[in-house]
């Protein structure tokens, strides 16, 4: 049973648009939420990562909000670029850094 | 340069034939794991070891066997591989919880696509 669900599974936009992808968990021990991009035949390598304490956090065009009441937290790609076309997971961990990982997204940004 | 090597990055097998993964780390971590990924699954965890000699069973334990005698090795071993372990397969390291940055990023090493046929 998938401790972190994303959707969606696949996502499709134009170059410039913004994809968000969606995240929730429900164990209330999980306390850090990183972002990881993975490319064709790479490992997956960390993005951007948020702690419960804050709402939001920008690195530049990523941008992640975190809905602590609702065990909820998205992932935004401003400006988006062909170069950004990947499998994105999210997931979470508690302090034993025990990671959880969702099922991924695969995005395709089309020039 | 940091990173995870893991070898070999293919391999075709046949069932029953027992086979090791090989996962290294220049980086002292403590914590290592390993993940298979399969398409809409996402990557779950094998096993996971908090430091030498200290090993424990994720989610998906079964058909795998670990080792950690060394900080840096953490080899994942399939006695008696069967078809449904056809997967890729990833191993991560990451430095204990509660560094400097109160969270560890995972680094992962490039996988290992293996078919058991």
């Amino acid at each position: 049973q998938q401790q972190v669900k994303q959707s969606p599974q696949s996502l499709i936009v134009q170059k410039g648009g913004i994809p968000i992808i969606n995240c929730a968990y429900e164990n209330t021990a999980f306390d850090y939420f990183p972002w990881y991009q993975q490319f064709p035949g790479k490992g997956p390598a960390l993005l951007i990562a948020i702690r419960p304490d804050v709402s939001e956090k920008k690195e530049g065009r990523f941008t992640i909000s975190f809905n602590k009441s609702a065990k909820q937290f998205s992932l935004h790609i401003m400006d988006s670029q062909p170069g950004d076309s990947a499998t994105y997971f999210c997931a979470a961990s508690d302090n034993n850094n025990d990671m959880r990982f969702g099922a991924g997204t695969r995005l395709t940004v089309k020039p | 340069e940091a990173q995870v090597t893991q070898n070999p990055r293919y391999l075709i097998t046949v069932t029953g034939k027992k086979l090791t993964v090989t996962c290294s780390q220049n980086m002292n971590h403590e914590y290592m794991s390993w993940y298979r990924q399969d398409p809409g699954l996402g990557l779950r965890q094998i096993y996971y070891s908090m430091n030498v000699e200290v090993t424990d069973k994720g989610d998906v334990p079964e058909g795998y066997k670990v080792s950690r005698k060394e900080k840096r090795n953490f080899p994942l071993i399939l006695e008696s591989p069967s078809p449904n372990q056809t997967s890729l397969y990833f191993c991560a390291s990451s430095s204990s919880p509660g560094t400097h940055a109160g969270r560890a990023e995972a680094f992962f090493g490039q996988g290992t696509r293996l078919t058991v046929v």
